[in-house]
């Protein structure tokens, strides 16, 4: 089962900073935090991943809390093409990936 | 470098009837995973090969398998094809699948059992 929470659903104007958030109040000291999103009916594309500071990509920002039980994706300049489910996934050592529901996101012009 | 290439992307396919799909990971990863993809279950991990043996298992039955080439290229099989294995199957490729090396995916291939 997917060890995260995440809102059903979130709007975002475009243009401005999409923060989507996610819960993982049972992350273990090795598990990492990963992001993927996936547009309509296309392969999940990964964006970031984070064990516990902040990183930055050309994509997006992860900041993680420092308890480790939350942390926050965040698109700088959301555009029409970022309108995606996103997928936050708490990720043990040498395991495959465990999806969750996600975060529908629509950026809305 | 190019990505993640799964064939066919489309399929159409009746009741009982057997199919295989195929995946070429990204040049140089040697691990691929598959998963399924339905409106009900989301996504879920299918299998994971490397070095052409299949290192992990979902909870899927038998009439799922795969197999890995030594060009790391890879397909999976459904036997005996139910209503409910119509799916979004995906493949996603890593360099060899341990500690927290990024997957990534393919555009998938979409099964429809008629």
């Amino acid at each position: 089962d997917a060890k995260t929470t995440q809102p059903t659903s979130m709007d975002c104007a475009e243009g401005r900073a999409a923060n989507l958030p996610c819960n993982h109040s049972t992350i273990s000291g090795n598990e990492y935090v990963y992001w993927y999103r996936q547009i309509h009916s296309q392969g999940p594309q990964y964006i970031i991943h984070g064990l516990k500071n902040n990183e930055t990509n050309e994509m997006a920002s992860l900041i993680i809390t420092e308890d480790r039980k939350s942390s926050t994706l965040i698109l700088p300049h959301a555009t029409l093409r970022d309108t995606a489910v996103y997928y936050c996934i708490v990720r043990p050592l040498n395991t495959p990936l465990v999806f969750g529901k996600g975060t529908r996101l629509s950026v809305i012009a | 470098k190019a990505g993640v290439t799964q064939t066919p992307r489309y399929l159409i396919k009746t009741r009982g009837q057997q199919v295989t799909l195929s995946c070429s990971p990204i040049s140089g990863h040697r691990s691929v995973s598959w998963y399924q993809q339905t409106p009900g279950q989301g996504l879920q991990f299918l299998f994971e090969y490397f070095s052409e043996t299949q290192r992990n298992k979902g909870n899927f039955p038998g009439r799922f398998s795969g197999r890995q080439f030594s060009n790391s290229r890879s397909e999976m099989n459904v036997s005996t094809l139910e209503l409910g294995d119509s799916a979004l199957y995906l493949c996603a490729s890593s360099l060899e699948g341990r500690y927290q090396e990024t997957q990534y995916f393919g555009p998938g291939t979409r099964l429809l059992v008629l």
